[in-house]
């Protein structure tokens, strides 16, 4: 059974400058899931994708969006990054999106991302 | 949406019960308790998850009070490999999705 892979695991962006990470789902799980953690802090939701669309957003600006392809992989785009943006960015895949509060949700390693 | 109160951080000795606390004091009736955990450079890991009897799993044990305001998280031999950030999180409903509320966690230190 494949993990959650997400790529690159590392990257530099100046501010102003527009992002694109990529995320791998674990087999079998149709709904990715992505989070941003800055340093020293918990994880925070930015949105959900399932079925190709957005089914869930957190306080995040328009900037910050996402799309979600047939093979279920998913990409993260952040537009005109701030010094803020700064984090390790989280994706997780689960089998079902908001329907069961059963479900468990499978984490990749995450990218970091500096902002200079 | 339910908020999770947990101490910043605790020691346990290698080979020792940890058992951490968790307030959730405001948590709704069909709101689940899980627990995650987050080693340093990955990412999170789900442990377990409960809605009002205790479970057990291969990895820890959660035990809820009756009236479900607080819970503890029982890893039963801690082994150094258990440092980790734990988090207590009480599930949240964001349009159709379920979101993960991440508080600040507890840092797990396992002694030698």
């Amino acid at each position: 059974e494949t993990g959650v892979t997400q790529s690159p695991t590392h990257l530099i962006k100046t501010r102003g400058q527009q992002v694109t990470l990529r995320c791998s789902s674990q087999s079998g799980h149709n709904t990715v899931s992505w989070y941003q953690q800055a340093l020293g802090q918990g994880p925070q939701f930015i949105f959900q994708y399932y079925r190709e669309e957005e089914n869930g957003r957190g306080n995040f600006p328009p900037r910050f969006s996402g799309l979600q392809f047939p093979n279920y992989s998913s990409e993260l785009n952040v537009n005109a990054l701030e010094l803020d943006d700064s984090a390790l960015y989280l994706c997780a895949s689960s089998r079902k999106p908001g329907g069961s509060t059963n479900e468990k949700l499978f984490f990749g390693s995450g990218t970091q991302l500096s902002v200079l | 949406d339910a908020k999770t109160t947990q101490p910043t951080s605790m020691d346990c000795a290698e080979g020792r019960a940890a058992n951490l606390p968790c307030n959730h004091s405001t948590i709704s009736g069909n709101e689940y308790v899980y627990w995650y955990r987050q080693i340093h450079s990955q990412g999170p890991q789900y442990i377990i998850h409960g809605l009002k009897n205790n479970e057990t799993n291969e990895m820890a044990s959660l035990i809820i009070t009756e009236d479900r305001k607080s819970s503890t998280l029982i890893l039963p031999h801690a082994t150094l490999r258990d440092t980790a950030v734990y988090y207590c999180i009480v599930t949240y409903l964001s349009g159709s999705a379920r979101q993960l509320t991440f508080g600040s966690g507890t840092q797990l230190t396992v002694l030698p």
